[in-house]
């Protein structure tokens, strides 16, 4: 079973330029998360699908971040105009459906590494 | 949000055993304790999941007191590949709050 794959696993851009990270979750994983660390700082949280639908996006940090998931499969994250604090390790993670006997398990994306120059 | 409060880094050698403990004092009824290893480059990996008492899998055993308030994560015999990193998250079906934390750096020298 294929994992969690996100594209490009590096990028490098200059300040103002436009940046799309991509995510493809386990096939039928309907939970997807993205996450990012940037330097020196733990991981955090940014955003999170059921489907295609956004159930909560209270960690991204401003309005130049953008994501979605068209018809709930792979999710883009774009981020316009990048800034240089934008530089750090975006994590894609996704897990199945909820199951209220057992507490679900995230399978994260090998990260994409943004530096912002 | 739980928070965890982890040593930040520990040295052991190959064919050691690897105890490391976690400290999640404000856990709450429902929250399970999950811990998951980040290798260099890579995404973080599931490597166990309890609720209470202990658990153990192929990989490691997770220790969880009847307080709850700690866990300790238990690798046998490590070896230079079990190098990296190694998070306690303490939630349930809320990763929009899982506190990550810097982690436990462990190193494993031969």
């Amino acid at each position: 079973e294929a994992g969690v794959t996100q594209f490009p696993s590096h990028s490098v851009i200059e300040k103002g330029q436009t940046v799309t990270l991509r995510c493809d979750p386990i096939s039928g994983h309907d939970n997807l998360y993205w996450y990012r660390r940037v330097m020196g700082k733990e991981i955090k949280f940014l955003l999170h699908f059921v489907k295609e639908s956004k159930q909560d996006e209270s960690g991204m940090p401003n309005n130049r971040f953008l994501a979605e998931r068209t018809g709930g499969t792979y999710s883009t994250l774009k981020v316009q105009p990048a800034e240089l604090e934008d530089s750090g390790v975006y994590f894609c993670a996704s897990s199945q459906d909820r199951d209220s006997t057992t507490n679900e398990k995230l399978f994260f994306g090998s990260g994409t590494q943004l530096s912002v120059l | 949000l739980a928070k965890t409060t982890q040593p930040i880094s520990m040295d052991s050698y190959e064919g050691q055993e690897v105890n490391i403990t976690c400290s999640h004092n404000n856990i709450a009824t429902n929250d399970y304790i999950t811990w998951y290893q980040q290798f260099p480059s890579q995404g973080p990996r599931f490597i166990i999941q309890g609720y209470k008492t202990k658990v153990t899998n192929e990989v490691a055993s997770l220790f969880i007191p009847a307080d709850r308030k700690s866990s300790t994560l238990s690798l046998p015999r490590v070896s230079l590949s079990d190098t990296a990193v190694y998070y306690c998250l303490v939630g349930r079906h809320n990763f929009n709050k899982f506190y990550f934390g810097s982690g436990t750096k462990l190193n494993v020298k031969p």
